[in-house]
């Protein structure tokens, strides 16, 4: 089983739509948890960090559920510029508490939005 | 301006040789990372280093090595090159090893 599963979708959504995106992760050690962006033939950039309590960053709203193991990503109002590939990362720590920046990635969701 | 750069951006070599990817930050980060991105667009770390010393080797083949002269820069020797080694290689930085990492723009190498 990989150590962060994905669903690679495509996700294929009108403008204005709402598309969500999930995440499972295998190891309960997982301690930090991240949704980066990455745009064709570019590099991933952060989209945002996953908080414990949920967070929201304009139309982007991250859920964590850690009893589940399961992280998610909620777009409101897609836009054409949304259209990209979305990875679930998480950083988990070794038995002394040490994560040594160790991103795990999943294999990431296509998300294409149309006019 | 670039903060995370890499050379070259592309890199078309034969297989049996030796070549080197370069990367450089210029954020005054900590500690940098070498990632794999292969055909199915997994990305995968490969190594790690924190203020010049090594952190993270993952199940990497020896014919992989990094080397840091400065902790401004992290490059990646690979020797002997194999068809299986074409992929998209990615630098990164972070201030420490819990903060965002910032991804340089990639080098694509193709291995012939």
């Amino acid at each position: 089983r990989k150590e962060v599963e994905q669903d690679p979708g495509p996700f294929n959504v009108p403008e204005g739509a709402t598309v969500a995106f999930n995440c499972t992760y295998s190891n309960s050690a997982s301690q930090s948890f991240f949704w980066y962006r990455q745009d064709c033939r570019k590099e991933p950039k952060l989209l945002m960090s996953v908080y414990s309590s949920g967070n929201e960053d304009g139309r982007f709203t991250a859920q964590l559920n850690r009893a589940s193991q399961y992280i998610s990503l909620l777009i409101r109002d897609s836009k054409l510029s949304d259209s990209a590939t979305y990875l679930c990362v998480v950083i988990r720590t070794d038995a002394g508490g040490t994560s040594y920046g160790k991103l795990t990635f999943g294999q990431g969701t296509i998300l294409t939005v149309h006019p | 301006d670039t903060a995370v750069s890499q050379t070259p951006k592309y890199l078309v070599t034969q297989m049996g040789n030796d070549k080197s990817i370069k990367c450089e930050q210029n954020l005054g980060h900590d500690t940098m990372y070498w990632y794999k991105q292969d055909s199915k667009k997994f990305l995968k770390i490969m190594f790690s280093y924190n203020n010049k010393e090594l952190i993270i080797n993952e199940t990497v083949p020896n014919r992989f090595s990094p080397k840091s002269p400065d902790k401004a820069h992290l490059n990646l020797h690979i020797n002997s090159l194999e068809l299986g080694d074409s992929a998209v290689y990615f630098c990164a930085s972070s201030q420490d090893n819990s903060n965002e990492q910032f991804f340089g723009p990639g080098t694509r190498l193709t291995v012939l």
